[in-house]
């Protein structure tokens, strides 16, 4: 079945870089988009951003420019999202999602999201 | 502060009908299709409604969901106890720093 599964939980201390794997199965990788989804502890989604998986071109949401990056590799239909010099205020649960391209303009997949937290 | 503004709460006793608001702008939900995300606790958002009032396959006609101007609407009927959860409506923004912008979410008691 078409999924995205997202590596585990991880604990950095401030300073550090972090990561977080997005793999897809059961449909062609390179036909969607993929973008990056944000929620604090408590709070509710803020989009970070996209990448298109055909060119590997990323797109950064304002507020998610320089020290996080956006990256894939194709070979093995997954997505990456690296934070560096980590914040405490980084602290959250990291989401992937397919934007569902044409005639679905929405996030219809989600990965299952990948708790980040930045405490020394 | 969210583009998109929700109720923070909604609740409504089991078999009853609720609606949950999302209400934006021009920029936004006036010329941008509206989807909505049901997030049950502990676990990631799942697509409830896209394009304005479309289920993906799976989601039971229980859930609708409609647009007018720069508002937008998720119904529920026969609710469920199972129900219980956030939920968060999206769109496109076509402002100067085109993004994806969510509500603030609406959690959703069912008493």
């Amino acid at each position: 079945q078409v999924q995205l599964v997202q590596s585990g939980s991880e604990l950095k201390k401030p300073g550090a870089s972090v990561k977080v794997s997005c793999k897809a199965s059961g449909y062609t990788f390179t036909s969607y988009a993929m973008n990056w989804v944000r929620q604090a502890p408590g709070q509710g989604l803020e989009w970070m951003g996209w990448i298109n998986t055909n060119t590997g071109n990323p797109t950064y949401a304002q507020g998610f420019t320089g020290r996080f990056v956006f990256s894939l590799d194709t070979s093995v239909s997954t997505a990456y999202l690296q934070i560096s010099s980590l914040k405490a205020e980084d602290t959250a649960v990291y989401y992937c999602a397919r934007w569902g391209g044409s005639g679905i303009d929405a996030f219809d997949i989600w990965g299952q999201g990948t708790m980040v937290t930045v405490s020394s | 502060q969210s583009v998109l503004t929700q109720p923070p709460s909604v609740s409504a006793a089991p078999g009853q009908k609720v609606t949950i608001s999302c209400s934006g702008s021009s920029s936004n939900i006036g010329n941008n299709y509206v989807s909505w995300y049901q997030q049950l606790p502990g676990t990631a958002p799942k697509l409830l409604i896209y394009d304005n009032n479309k289920r993906p396959s799976g989601i039971p006609d229980r859930f609708s969901g409609s647009k007018s101007g720069t508002s937008a609407t998720l119904g529920i009927t026969g609710l469920q106890t199972g129900d219980e959860a956030d939920y968060y409506c999206g769109t496109w923004d076509s402002s100067l720093s085109a993004a994806v912008v969510f509500g603030g979410g609406t959690k959703l008691t069912v008493l």
